[in-house]
């Protein structure tokens, strides 16, 4: 099971530390990306930690903004979200990422972000 | 960047019936690094195929895939209640890293 929390309302330029929290499987032995999806809209792959905070990779859209970090003895993941405008607006996922053939397993049921003055 | 190109954008079907999904890459991908998602009304996405063509744990056999290159498809043999959901398809290995079609919603 994954669980995210920290979403809410924010205005713009503001900041937002979203977690991800694992259960009922080993954390530590699995990748985690975070997808988000805007209000009736696609998905979007943003970034994957790996299994330790030495190797993460960001998408474009939000390098030099998100960053992501773990610690697997909470069995958390965190996205540090800085800089945001309102087209960071979307329900942000977590899920587990296979690292040999790169899917999303295990999905959380998301956090909602708004951005909004 | 790789874009994904999912058709058609809405699949008008009744239960029971075939439906056949499509996903078009602007460049050739890896099959071993093609996926399909179901994502039903309100719920977060769920595995349903990797690599290409591979079923995720507990998906039914009416779902399959195939493709190779830049042309890849979901089958749904005998559409049950259940199915009519929006489909995504999505890759790894380009630019940006992983990517997503913009989906087929099944109603």
């Amino acid at each position: 099971l994954l669980v995210e929390s920290g979403g809410g309302l924010v205005k713009p330029g503001g900041s937002l530390r979203l977690s991800c929290d694992g259960s009922g499987f080993t954390f530590g032995d699995y990748y985690v990306s975070w997808i988000r999806q805007a209000p009736g809209k696609g998905l979007q792959w943003l970034s994957y930690i790996g299994f330790s905070n030495s190797e993460t990779k960001y998408a474009e859209s939000v390098k030099g903004r998100f960053t992501l970090s773990r610690d697997n003895a909470q069995r958390s993941v965190f996205l540090q979200m800085n800089s945001l405008t309102d087209e960071d607006t979307a329900i942000y996922y977590c899920a587990t990422t296979s690292v040999t053939t790169w899917y999303f397993d295990l999905w959380g049921r998301g956090t909602l972000v708004t951005v909004s003055s | 960047e790789i874009v994904l190109t999912q058709s058609p954008g809405t699949l008008s079907l009744s239960p029971g019936e075939r439906a056949t999904l499509s996903c078009r890459a602007s460049q050739s991908v890896d099959s071993s690094y093609l996926a399909w998602y179901q994502q039903r009304l309100g719920q977060a996405p769920k595995i349903l195929i990797y690599s290409g063509s591979t079923r995720a744990t507990g998906i039914p056999d009416r779902f399959s895939a195939s493709g190779s290159g830049t042309y890849f498809k979901l089958i749904i043999s005998r559409l049950e209640p259940e199915d009519f959901a929006v489909y995504y398809c999505q890759q790894y290995g380009g630019s940006p890293l992983m990517t997503f079609g913009a989906g087929t919603k099944v109603e």
